[in-house]
């Protein structure tokens, strides 16, 4: 594997359910990233971490439950989600946080919420 | 506060065509790094090319080329003789220190080659 890959692919749950998303970078990055992608509208930055610490939350609900184990690996748990979360969620990766350089991207996780 | 405006939402050219996409970017700060990506519909935001604010070069890669004009905050993006491959939605992003490097993405330009 190389990049950035992220399981599953596509992911219909109901609003009760808990579901876990999954990253995994092949870089060596020590900084990964959550975002949202939501039709029209700019990529919503939602998580940073940094050598598997959290820096960055930007004001996400609490059903959304980061964990990065180590910098190779990064979960997005999912409880009692909202249809609105329906989106594209894409993982990122980079050399370190704060940088100036290109993140990079894995493929999303099409998430569809009923 | 950072902003990147995006203005053309969908773009249709015949293959072959030149096609460029704007990106207009607002920013207080003197350093600032300024990106491109491509979205194919698998989902994936490819790298295409990063410049910082020092370099107002224009660069050249291939059948890609990008023109930096710090005078009007822009940084746009010129795809010459169009292919349908290059179909795929266009993002640009704004990156600076001072906010810690947060990438700003516009809403995206939606590029379609058709054959």
């Amino acid at each position: 594997e190389t990049g950035v890959t992220q399981t599953p692919r596509h992911l219909v749950m109901g609003m009760t359910n808990k579901k876990s998303l999954k990253c995994e970078q092949h870089l060596g990055h020590n900084a990964m990233y959550w975002y949202k992608q939501s039709a029209k509208k700019p990529l919503e930055l939602m998580f940073v971490y940094n050598f598997k610490e959290q820096t960055e939350n930007n004001s996400v609900p609490s059903r959304f439950s980061p964990e990065c184990p180590n910098s190779s690996h990064l979960f997005l748990h999912l409880h009692t989600l909202q249809p609105e979360d329906s989106a594209l969620y894409l993982c990122a990766s980079s050399q370190d946080w704060p940088s100036s350089y290109e993140q990079y991207f894995g493929p999303g996780t099409r998430l569809t919420v009923t | 506060a950072q902003k990147v405006t995006q203005a053309q939402t969908e773009i249709s050219v015949v293959e072959k065509e030149d096609v460029t996409l704007d990106c207009v970017y607002e920013t207080r700060d003197t350093t600032y790094y300024l990106f491109w990506y491509k979205q194919p519909p698998s989902g994936e935001l490819v790298f295409l090319i990063r410049r910082n604010s020092f370099d107002e070069q224009n660069e050249i890669s291939g059948r890609y080329s990008w023109n930096f004009q710090k005078s009007t905050s822009s940084f746009n993006f010129t795809i010459t003789a169009s292919q349908v491959v290059d179909s795929a939605v266009y993002f640009c992003a704004l990156s600076d220190p001072n906010t810690g490097n947060q990438f700003y993405f516009g809403t995206g330009t939606s590029l379609t080659v058709i054959p």
